[in-house]
């Protein structure tokens, strides 16, 4: 069975600061994708990042970074230098990767980590 | 290129009724899936669709049930509506079932 867990509940900072959203995972599969996502308040879930198992290197994109350890099971977000506009409820999820076209490849997804960026 | 739609955008059904909610894909995809979100909890997996053929589901019961049309787009079924059936329901479509999940903004729904 597959479990995310996002044990932050709600996170406030202050424009401007850094912040990081932590996720663990649990998993059978050997092969799996991590993911972020954002929810703003009009409750559609947008795409933000998207990592394989088969690859840690860490990586940058413009203020969003985030750290893939696989020996620990963890996925964590940051965004640097918070912004108002990133005030939003942040999912993490996993998806399993199937070999067989029968497989569905539901995402499984955290509670979720509300994050208010005040001004 | 249009992207996820779903209709309605809100909801009131009593307990007992029976609701449908629509979702049209995004150009070119032939895979869609259903989640439920409760307040304040993560969307959970309904069941997928891929080529109008059931590709999967979760653990939900039989009276949710679901369709997909030749041109992709899909309802959600749910029959006997329970107040815990409140919920935001959110649609994601995508290239085939291993492609990168596109999701609409979702029907809020509200069983009185």
């Amino acid at each position: 069975a597959q479990k995310v867990t996002q044990a932050q509940t709600e996170i406030s900072v202050v424009e401007k600061e850094d912040v990081t959203l932590d996720c663990v995972y649990e998993t059978r599969d050997t092969t799996y994708y991590l993911f972020w996502y954002k929810q703003p308040p009009s409750g559609e879930l947008v795409f933000l990042i998207r990592r394989n198992s088969f690859d840690e290197q860490n990586e940058i994109s413009g203020r969003y970074s985030w750290n893939f350890q696989k020996s620990t099971s963890s996925f964590n977000f940051t965004i640097t230098a918070s912004q108002v506009v990133d005030s939003a409820v942040y999912f993490c999820a996993l998806r399993p990767v199937t070999l067989t076209q029968g497989g569905s490849e539901k995402l499984v997804f955290g509670k979720g980590t509300k994050l208010t960026v005040n001004p | 290129e249009t992207g996820v739609t779903q209709s309605p955008t809100h909801l009131i059904k009593t307990r007992g009724q029976q609701v449908t909610l629509r979702c049209s894909s995004q150009s070119g995809h032939n895979t869609v899936s259903w989640y439920q979100q409760a307040l304040g909890q993560g969307p959970q997996f309904i069941f997928q669709y891929y080529r109008e053929e059931e590709n999967g589901r979760g653990n939900f019961p039989p009276r949710f049930s679901g369709l997909q049309f030749p041109n992709y787009s899909s309802e959600l079924n749910v029959n006997a509506l329970e107040l815990d059936d409140s919920a935001l329901y959110l649609c994601a479509s995508s290239l085939s079932f291993r492609r990168k999940q596109f999701f609409g903004p979702g029907t809020r729904l509200t069983v009185l």
